[in-house]
């Protein structure tokens, strides 16, 4: 039972450019939420996702980022003319939503901006 | 909403020696509460949970407890060793929204 999967590891990208990272949730997981942490610093909530809903968007920038969990394939979080505030670690977490159950991460993709 | 607090932010400790780690939580309908650890460039894993109905629970040297009335709950870790340092999270799933609210997590050093 494969966990959960984030790609890419790392990422870099110039200013002004876009970034893409995807998450496949575990195996029966219908649940997703995304987490920027900084160097040092604790896991900040960004958004959690059903699929093809957002459920909560209360942690995410209102400019430049979206996200999406469609009905078919990966979650994406989706940075716009991305800027160097925006180097960090961005993990992705799933979870069955059915009860008191764990979330569980990916190993995060390490955005860099040039 | 919910809101978690976790102490102490740093705790060294000689090996051997046993580490305590405290949160607290403001929603009392919360009923589901995990900890992580993350070793440095890794993802946060799930080490012990809790859920509402127990007051404590043990998995080798780590143990978790839980006061429902004084809404906070504690990660023991005995025995300590070298390889148990890392940053510790808790938190708490708040039972409206079923967002997992993190503390802003422990660093635990074991010195040899």
């Amino acid at each position: 039972n494969a966990g959960v999967m984030q790609n890419p590891r790392h990422l870099v990208r110039r200013r002004g450019q876009e970034a893409r990272l995807r998450c496949s949730p575990m195996k029966g997981h219908s649940h997703v939420y995304w987490y920027r942490q900084l160097p040092e610093e604790g896991l900040k909530f960004m958004v959690y996702l059903q699929k093809e809903n957002i459920i909560d968007e209360s942690g995410m920038p209102k400019e430049r980022f979206s996200a999406e969990f469609p009905k078919e394939g990966p979650s994406i979080l989706r940075i716009q003319q991305v800027v160097r505030g925006d180097s960090a670690a961005y993990f992705c977490a799933s979870s069955s939503g059915t009860g008191n159950e764990p979330q569980h991460f990916g190993d995060g993709t390490r955005l860099s901006i040039l | 909403g919910e809101n978690v607090e976790q102490h102490p932010s740093t705790l060294s400790v000689q090996e051997g020696d046993s580490a305590v780690i405290k949160c607290t939580y403001s929603d009392s309908a919360s009923n589901y509460f995990p900890w992580y650890k993350q070793e440095l460039g890794k993802r946060p894993q799930l080490i012990i949970d809790i859920r509402s109905n127990v007051g404590e629970k043990k998995d080798q040297r780590i143990a978790v407890t839980l006061n429902k009335t004084a809404k906070h709950f504690s990660l023991h870790i005995t025995e300590t060793q070298p390889e148990d340092s890392a940053v510790y999270f808790c938190a708490a799933r708040d039972a409206g929204t079923y967002k997992y609210i993190f503390g802003t997590g422990t660093r635990l050093k074991v010195l040899a």
